[in-house]
């Protein structure tokens, strides 16, 4: 089973709003990623958490904070986002980071859209 | 850091050809190249992986290609079917990015009936 796991599927928010992302995956992986995809374009790397710590951060504005509190969980915290954050989140996960080129697998994403 | 190229970005063909979706990389340090296709409303999947030190793998009708020395790696989809239409992305990663994965710009492919 490669399923990562996020929710919501869809989530409109103001730009004063706080709100969550969740994702999750029991394959034992040990590195969990965030993606932003825009509409027609790949997606771009946001964070990348290995055995729980995080060791990438592509520069990502503060707005965004994720959070990794057990192997099986990512979040991440929304806040005073503006306008042009609306794209698609996705998770993804892979057995080890930093390694030979684990194989990632990703979730199905949440559709974002800031008012 | 990796800059991933890949040609073509739409590519329409009939049902039961062949596609062929060609990406360039820019680091000699990537050893790691798989392929994700995409559905509309979708996360990627993925379809398809090559290591460094393969210079083809297969699996049913999706083939992988790498020429390490031309730094370049092909996916080959033979007898396509209408459900085979979506996105696809190459990407590339190594040692000096965390192995995080650099994305090409993604192929549209669409496969009429």
């Amino acid at each position: 089973d490669t399923e990562v796991t996020q929710t919501p599927k869809h989530l409109v928010m103001g730009m004063t709003n706080k709100k969550s992302l969740k994702c999750e995956q029991h394959m034992g992986h040990r590195a969990m990623y965030w993606y932003k995809q825009k509409a027609k374009k790949p997606p771009e790397l946001m964070f990348v958490y290995s055995y729980e710590k995080l060791s990438i951060n592509e520069s990502v504005p503060s707005r965004f904070s994720p959070e990794c509190p057990n192997s099986s969980l990512l979040n991440l915290h929304l806040h005073a986002l503006q306008p042009e954050d609306s794209a698609l989140y996705l998770c993804a996960s892979s057995q080890g980071a930093g390694g030979a080129g684990y194989e990632q697998y990703f979730g199905p994403g949440t559709r974002l859209t800031v008012t | 850091g990796e800059n991933v190229e890949q040609h073509p970005s739409t590519l329409s063909v009939q049902e039961g050809d062949s596609a062929v979706i060609k990406c360039t990389y820019s680091d000699s340090a990537s050893n790691y190249f798989p392929w994700y296709k995409q559905e509309l409303g979708k996360g990627p999947q993925l379809i398809i992986d090559i290591r460094s030190n393969v210079g083809e793998k297969k699996d049913q009708r999706i083939a992988v290609t790498l020429n390490k020395t031309a730094k370049h790696f092909s996916l080959h989809i033979t007898e396509t079917q209408p459900e085979d239409s979506a996105v696809y992305f190459c990407a590339a990663s190594n040692s000096n990015s965390g192995y995080a994965l650099n994305f090409g710009k993604g192929t549209s492919l669409l496969v009429t009936p």
